[in-house]
C-alpha cells in the first residue's frame, strides 16, 4: 500500500513566524508532489506544485523536496490567522496511472 | 474552482437507496477523479477515468461505480447506499501528466 504521512497536529504558530510542514511519502518513483490548503468545510485549494529536488519559492510559500529521503516539506514565511487551515501534501503514483494519493493532512493554527 | 460543477451540494438518503452525483466540467480536462474525505483517513480515492469510457478502480472502490459517458460529465453511483458511505465527495480533473488535480466544491452525503 503505497502511503503519504503527514503529522495531523494541530501545529500551533504565533503570528509572524515560520510555519513548518512535513510529508514523506513511501513509492520511491513517484515525480509529482503538490501542497494544498483546505479550510474547514471548503475543497482543497492548490498552493504549490514540485517537480525536481531542491527549493521552489512562491511569496511567502517555499516548497522543498528531497527525493532520496523522499520527503517534502512546505514552508510559511511570516504566517497570517488566515493561514489557519488543513495542509494536504499529495504525491503522483509512480505506477503511470495518473493516481494521486493524499496525506491526511496537518491542521495549522496561526495565533493572533 | 476551474469550471467543477458537482450536483447536488448536499443529499440525505436513506440505506439501500440507489444514489448518482454528479461532476461536470467546462474545462475539458481528460482526468476526472472521484474522492471522499472522512476525519482521520483523508481523502481517498473512489474511481478516477482517463477518457471517456475510460474509468479504473481507486483504494476504495467497492459500492461504487462510475460512468463517462461524455468528456465533461463524470458521474458516481451508490447502487445500495449504506451509512458507511456518509462523507463528503470530491471531484477532481487535471489536464496533462504534469499538472495538478483542481477540486471542486464537494457534495455532502448523508445516508440514514
Amino acid at each position: 500500500q503505497k502511503e503519504v504521512e503527514q503529522n495531523s497536529g494541530p501545529l500551533s504558530v504565533p503570528e509572524g513566524a515560520i510555519a513548518s510542514l512535513n510529508c514523506t511519502y513511501s513509492d520511491r518513483g513517484s515525480q509529482s508532489f503538490f501542497w494544498y490548503r483546505q479550510y474547514s468545510g471548503k475543497s482543497p485549494e492548490l498552493i504549490m506544485s514540485i517537480y525536481s529536488n531542491g527549493d521552489k519559492e512562491d511569496g511567502r510559500f517555499t516548497a522543498q523536496l528531497n527525493k532520496a529521503s523522499q520527503y517534502v516539506s512546505l514552508l510559511i514565511r511570516d504566517s497570517q490567522p488566515s493561514d489557519s487551515a488543513t495542509y494536504l501534501c499529495a504525491v503522483n503514483e509512480a505506477s503511470g496511472t495518473y493516481k494521486y494519493i493524499f496525506g491526511t493532512g496537518t491542521r495549522l493554527k496561526v495565533l493572533a | 474552482d476551474a469550471g467543477i460543477t458537482q450536483s447536488p451540494r448536499h443529499k440525505v438518503t436513506e440505506t439501500g437507496t440507489p444514489v448518482t452525483l454528479r461532476c461536470h466540467q467546462t474545462e475539458n480536462h481528460r482526468y476526472m477523479y472521484w474522492y471522499r474525505q472522512d476525519p482521520g483517513h483523508g481523502l481517498r480515492l473512489i474511481h478516477y477515468s482517463y477518457g471517456v469510457k475510460d474509468t479504473d478502480k481507486g483504494e476504495v472502490s467497492d459500492g461504487y461505480s462510475v460512468s463517462r459517458s461524455k468528456t465533461e460529465d463524470f458521474l458516481l453511483t451508490l447502487e445500495s447506499a449504506t451509512s458507511s458511505q456518509t462523507s463528503v465527495y470530491f471531484c477532481a480533473i487535471k489536464d496533462d501528466r504534469e499538472t495538478p488535480l483542481h477540486f471542486g466544491n464537494g457534495t455532502r452525503l448523508t445516508v440514514t
